[in-house]
């Protein structure tokens, strides 16, 4: 299995401003992914953040609103920017263990835009 | 890629077994998953099964798979209080495609 935590919790933004959310897994894992989900949603892929590589969007997501760093094999961050209103959601990051089927998540960022 | 349903809602009484039921559109999944998200919190893996399998049981958890006609459901035994979330089902390789999840509401 693998523990995530993530940074911060939640966070209260204004619209324009960005925020960066941390994501750190007590285990090197190669495969990582950002999802998000909004109020009362499901959740949608953003990108596969493998490290070694340039993130990988999905449709509908694009760099410019969404960078995403992963320096190493524990850590990746996750950029909302230039916020808007509906950019508020839950923001959660998730990973697979090498060697593993099983994708783990972590506990969430509660991003409010005002 | 992958499409999965759901029904919204499920309410049970407590100590009655709960059946989710789910179904999905890719059948080159792997693995299929069921997670549980309760109010405010992330994503708990419950379990998960293999495509080639039938049925998985886990404790108070049994998943069956039917390939043939892309259904997947998960029953919990003896539904306590503690069981109330959202159950979402998901398959699709590493790139999980979640379906809308079902509430499952345990009544006293």
């Amino acid at each position: 299995s693998a523990v995530i935590s993530q940074k911060p919790s939640r966070d209260i933004c204004q619209r324009g401003t960005s925020l960066t959310i941390q994501c750190q897994v007590d285990s090197q894992v190669t495969m990582m992914f950002w999802y998000r989900q909004q109020p009362g949603q499901s959740l949608t892929l953003i990108a596969t953040a493998n490290q070694g590589s340039e993130a990988t969007y999905e449709s509908g997501f694009v760099i410019d609103k969404f960078p995403i760093s992963r320096p190493n094999l524990t850590f990746s961050t996750l950029t909302v920017s230039n916020m808007s209103p509906e950019d508020s959601s839950i923001y959660l990051c998730s990973v697979t263990p090498d060697s593993s089927y099983e994708q783990y998540f972590g506990p969430g960022t509660r991003l409010t835009v005002t | 890629g992958e499409d999965v349903e759901q029904s919204l809602f499920l309410s049970v009484r407590e100590g009655d077994s709960s059946v989710i039921n789910c179904t999905y559109t890719d059948s080159s999944s792997t693995y299929l998953y069921w997670y549980k998200q309760e109010p405010g919190a992330g994503l708990q893996l419950l379990t998960y099964i293999f495509s080639n399998m039938d049925m998985k049981q886990d404790q108070r958890l049994t998943v069956l798979l039917n390939k043939k006609d892309k259904h997947l459901s998960l029953r919990i035994a003896d539904t306590q209080t503690g069981d109330s979330a959202i159950y979402f089902c998901t398959g699709g390789g590493n790139k999980l495609t979640f379906g809308t999840g079902t509430q499952l509401k345990v009544e006293l």
